[in-house]
């Protein structure tokens, strides 16, 4: 089946600092990818949609200059948190998707972000 | 506007007994629907889709789920459940006019008793 990867799954770092989450498709290419952010206990919230070499679309809320989205490649998207802080602690998922309206998304594991 | 209902939060199951996880969607066509699974601290794992044809749709580890269009109903079933089926069980559907993107239910804690 479809995999994808999410790197790292773990980052605790200091209020401040920049952090790059990467996603990518092992198997497959992935026209489109999306970004989500999960709070606890609750559902996922979508954050950005991307397409391979296009900028991507932000949800309403999400500010573009904080979350960084590079969709480089059919097989690499990544988020970059900027000077981040820790109202930015999150998990944050990636997904991605093959063309067409019909094929599903595949979720990366996550990666729980820590903002001390 | 499409929305998407989990009607329990949390359902409580005996080992080795059936379970039904409900999921209704507000839209007006035959949207494209999911069923996925997330386990603690991970991400999603697809179980099973509904595209068109046969509305009884099967997936992996057991799990089963069909489209009633009367009722805009997409509920999954698994005729035993397992301890390592607790986990959340997240609903969403995609449509036209959805530009390509989930719409998700709030999710469904599954809690099974041993």
């Amino acid at each position: 089946g479809a995999v994808v990867s999410q790197h790292p799954s773990w980052v605790i770092c200091k209020s401040g600092t920049s952090v790059k989450i990467e996603c990518r498709s092992l198997d497959f290419q992935a026209t489109t990818m999306f970004w989500y952010r999960q709070f606890p206990k609750q559902s996922l919230m979508l954050m950005a949609t991307s397409n391979e070499g296009s900028k991507a679309t932000y949800e309403q809320g999400v500010e573009k200059d904080k979350f960084l989205i590079n969709h480089a490649s059919l097989t690499l998207s990544t988020l970059t948190v900027t000077s981040a802080h820790p109202e930015d602690s999150s998990f944050y998922i990636c997904s991605a998707r093959d063309s067409g309206l019909d094929q599903p998304q595949h979720f990366g594991d996550g990666t729980r972000l820590s903002i001390l | 506007a499409q929305s998407v209902t989990q009607p329990d939060i949390h359902i409580t199951v005996s080992e080795g007994a059936s379970l039904e996880l409900r999921c209704n969607y507000s839209y007006g066509a035959t949207p494209y629907l999911f069923w996925y699974v997330q386990s603690p601290g991970q991400g999603l794992q697809l179980l099973l889709k509904y595209f068109s044809g046969d509305t009884l749709v099967q997936g992996i580890k057991g799990f089963e789920a069909e489209f009633k269009r009367s009722q805009s109903s997409f509920n999954l079933r698994k005729p035993s459940v397992h301890w390592s089926d607790a986990a959340e069980y997240f609903c969403a559907v995609v449509t036209m006019d959805s530009n390509y993107q989930l719409i998700w239910g709030a999710g469904t804690k599954l809690i099974i008793k041993p």
